[in-house]
């Protein structure tokens, strides 16, 4: 099975940068995602890691440490915007044509002013 | 492209009443999948496809049937909701990569 650890919630200054961090436990890995979600709207993709290493976006730059089970997203010159939960959720090898991902219970960001 | 949609949008049903969650692409995905999402529990994966035809149980299939007779649609139905059904079901398709999410159900069971 999977276990993933996000923070339930965070607040960051406007203009400010922010890491969320993710730590999972799987027996087979094969990626991880992130998604932001804004309240009432549905989750939108936002990055992907299958190597180690970093992988940047614009403001947003995702993290992956297979060896330590762990990434982070990083979010730059925050804007109001961006408050919004993020989900991580990692993708398991499978047999049989299915690759099971797994959805963190999110981390809540509040941006202020 | 309109993506992923769901129909309805919002519903109240009593205990023991059945209905149906419809959830259509149109991007040619092969893999389509139903969640629940409950505050403090994240996004839990109920019944998923894999391809026309094809439908398997998730984390949480218990009081659901889905069935997947074309490739673009993937039902969901409650034969007997129960308050516990209480909760935004978000229906999703991917091809290899990320998922793209519909726009969620709002259920409620008095």
């Amino acid at each position: 099975g999977q276990n993933i650890d996000q923070p339930t919630e965070m607040t960051a200054t406007e203009g400010a940068i922010v890491q969320i961090n993710c730590t999972y436990q799987t027996s087979g890995f094969n990626g991880l995602f992130w998604y932001q979600q804004h309240a009432g709207e549905a989750p939108t993709f936002l990055s992907y890691n299958v190597l180690d290493g970093l992988e940047e976006k614009g403001r947003f730059s995702s993290f992956l440490s297979r060896s330590k089970g762990y990434s982070y997203l990083l979010l730059k010159e925050l804007q109001m915007k961006d408050s919004a939960s993020y989900l991580c959720a990692v993708r398991d090898k499978r047999s049989g044509g299915y690759q099971k991902v797994t959805f963190g219970t999110g981390t809540k960001l509040q941006v202020i002013p | 492209n309109a993506g992923v949609t769901q129909t309805p949008k919002f519903r109240v049903l009593k205990t023991g009443q059945s209905m149906t969650l419809l959830c259509a692409q149109d991007m040619n995905h092969e893999y389509m999948y139903w969640y629940r999402q409950d505050p403090g529990m994240g996004l839990r994966l109920i019944h998923y496809s894999v391809g026309e035809g094809t439908t398997a149980k998730g984390e949480v299939p218990d009081g659901y049937n889905v069935s997947r007779l074309k490739k673009q649609n993937f039902l969901l139905g409650l034969e007997s909701a129960a308050p516990s059904q209480t909760s935004v079901y978000f229906c999703a398709s991917s091809y290899r990569g990320e998922q793209y999410f519909g726009p969620g159900t709002r259920l409620t069971v008095t």
